[in-house]
This record gives C-alpha cells, structure tokens and sequence, in this order.
C-alpha cells in the first residue's frame, strides 16, 4: 500500500499562496491519482483537486480559481499551491490516492499537516 | 452538487452493541458511496467503498448497504476502538468527491 508524507510551512499570511507537498512511496506513482483534501479544526473534510501523471488535473469548482497542483516523478512527490489564502483556508491539509482505475474512494492518506493563515 | 446528509450527529452506544449510521444523499447516486473511519488526531481510513465492499484489512463487523438516496453503515458488535467519527463520501461526475458532515460515535 502507498505511503504518504505530506510537508511545508505550518504558518502562512494573509493574501500569500500556501504550498504543500506530498511524498510517495512503496508504489508507482503511474498506478494512482493524487489528492489533496483538507479539513478545517473541528470540522468536516473538503476535496480540493486531483491530478494524474499525465499532467491532468481536476479541481472542487469552489476553489478552482486559486488552486494549482503538480507532480515532480523524480522526487515522487506532488505539490499543491492554493493563492490568496485566508483565515478560512485555515485546516489540516491531507494528501490521499486513489486508484487510477477506480477513483471513486481514497484508499491511502497522509498524516496531515496544519495549515495557519494568520499575520 | 450532491449534497450528504449524515444521520444521527452523535450516536451514544455501549461496547459489544450494534451501531446504525446513516448517509442520506440530496439525490440519486450511483454506487460510488465510500466510508471512513477517523480517530482523534489520526487520518480518515477507508473502511467502506462501493456502497458495500469493505477496505482491505477491515474487520468484517463493519458492513455497508444501500442504493438511491439511502446508504447505512452497520457496525455489528462495538468494540472499545471503534469509536469514532464516521463520514461518507460520494464520487459523482466532473468529476467531484463530498463528504458528509459525520457522525460522533461516543461511548455511552
């Protein structure tokens, strides 16, 4: 099964863009899809994008305009950048897979890490 | 958007007793009805997909039904580390994934 590791600043200012990455092992990153979802403190888990090796991305409609993902196969890792953030982007960021040839579940997450917007 | 709806908000039920969850969807879905598992401080784990099918390595209390618009996760005999939050998730086109807002299951 995929392990998950998930990595970047625990603290990030009004209006900048937080970036987080995610790191893969014990299995191909061409086998997956590769997710970010986050959840605010206390409260329930968002979907915020997908993408494939291929470079195709998918996004919630809710935060398209902000968000970007990427992957970089030689460091088995994919990264997520969500611009103009706010006290409400504030949340436990996860990553997750979910198999490329049934993406309708998440069947490994990462830990998470805290994400606080805050000057 | 299909939204999730999640039934009771807190369930209180005693070790050894059998636990009813609900997951009502605003529409009619496809079989693509996913549950999860989340402990304090720990990452949802998958424990339900296909409406029915449990995760890999998942106890065989834990069974999933349903179809339409009304989905239940049973969880046959409680043990001590099955409470929990329990949240479902929907995958419909798009393609977008929501989650439910959850269900508390405390120790009564």
């Amino acid at each position: 099964q995929v392990q998950l590791r998930e990595s970047g600043p625990g603290l990030v200012k009004p209006s900048e863009t937080l970036s987080l990455t995610c790191t893969v092992s014990g299995d191909s990153m061409s086998t997956h899809y590769w997710n970010w979802i986050r959840q605010p403190a206390g409260k329930g888990l968002e979907w915020i994008g997908r993408m494939y090796l291929t470079g195709s991305t998918d996004y919630n409609p809710s935060l398209k305009s902000r968000v970007t993902m990427s992957v970089d196969t030689s460091k088995n890792q994919f990264s997520l950048k969500l611009t103009s953030v706010t006290a409400a982007d504030t949340a436990l960021y996860y990553c997750a897979s979910c198999r490329g040839g049934r993406c309708d579940f998440f069947d490994s997450w990462g830990q998470g890490t805290l994400v606080t917007v805050s000057s | 958007e299909i939204v999730l709806t999640q039934s009771p908000v807190t369930l209180s039920l005693s070790p050894g007793e059998r636990a009813t969850l609900a997951c009502r969807a605003s529409q009619s879905v496809t079989g693509y009805l996913a549950w999860y598992q989340q402990k304090a401080g720990q990452a949802p784990r998958l424990l339900i997909y296909g409406a029915s099918s449990r995760g890999t390595g998942i106890p065989d209390r834990f069974s999933g039904s349903g179809s339409g618009t009304d989905f239940t996760l049973t969880i046959s005999r409680l043990e001590p580390e099955d409470f929990a939050v329990y949240y479902c998730q929907h995958y419909g086109s798009s393609p977008m994934y929501t989650f439910g807002q959850g269900t508390k299951l405390e120790i009564k």
